[in-house]
């Protein structure tokens, strides 16, 4: 059966802070991992990563891939309050898109 | 981004009626189209997966006669809740799958709140 962990669950931090999120992973058919971002609604798209050690940048975000040790981080500096949702990790397999979520990471930041 | 829309957003309804979910996407062709139910502060959880022009493939423990689920066209999946009950309250999200080769990952839909009165 597929698995996807993400650590820590809750998180709490400061605006300023630099924070990493964890996702491993153990799935059959790995495609590729997605990073998402939920706020109140439905989730948003962050990160799509298939290679290792490719790092993916967008502003203040940035995710990396490690396919021998099977995990992923997500790293968020200078974090703000509008950083504040949960982070969903997510691997597709090969089975024509299934994914498969973690139980996500709630991250707060406070001003 | 791609976008893919839900319909519609909310719906409160009385225990024993049965409520449409539509789910399209708005500028590609989405050949598999996903449903999962979120219940608070808990992650995704997959119902079932929707291939246009079969018949939807369900996970364990989902059952299909109660959540109907119909890909009629590339475009739009439907899933439809039949003879509510108070614990199916809850929020639904579909997802449809890009297979492109620069993106390949699923986009979702804004969701939609189901209350059962």
């Amino acid at each position: 059966e597929d698995k996807v962990v993400q650590s820590p669950l809750s998180l709490v931090v400061h605006e300023g802070d630099t924070v990493t999120l964890n996702c491993s992973y153990e799935v059959t058919n790995f495609r590729s991992l997605l990073w998402y971002k939920q706020e109140k609604k439905a989730p948003t798209f962050l990160f799509m990563l298939t290679s290792s050690g490719i790092e993916k940048k967008s502003g203040r975000l940035s995710s990396i891939l490690d396919k021998k040790e099977l995990f992923s981080i997500l790293n968020i500096t200078a974090t703000q309050t509008g950083d504040s949702a949960i982070y969903l990790c997510a691997v597709l397999n090969t089975n024509a898109g299934k994914s498969t979520f973690g139980d996500g990471t709630t991250l707060t930041v406070k001003p | 981004g791609a976008v893919v829309s839900q319909h519609p957003s909310r719906v409160i309804c009385k225990s024993g009626t049965s409520v449409k979910i539509e789910c399209r996407s708005l500028d590609f062709q989405a050949t598999t189209m996903f449903w999962y139910r979120q219940f608070p502060k808990q992650s995704l959880m997959l119902m079932a997966t929707s291939n246009e022009g079969s018949k939807a493939t369900y996970e364990q423990g989902v059952e299909k006669d109660k959540f109907l689920i119909n890909h009629a066209s590339l475009t739009l999946s439907t899933l439809t809740v039949t003879s509510a009950h108070p614990e199916d309250s809850s929020f639904y999200i579909c997802s449809a799958y890009h297979r492109d080769p620069s993106t390949d990952t699923q986009y979702f839909g804004p969701g939609t709140r189901l209350t059962v009165l």
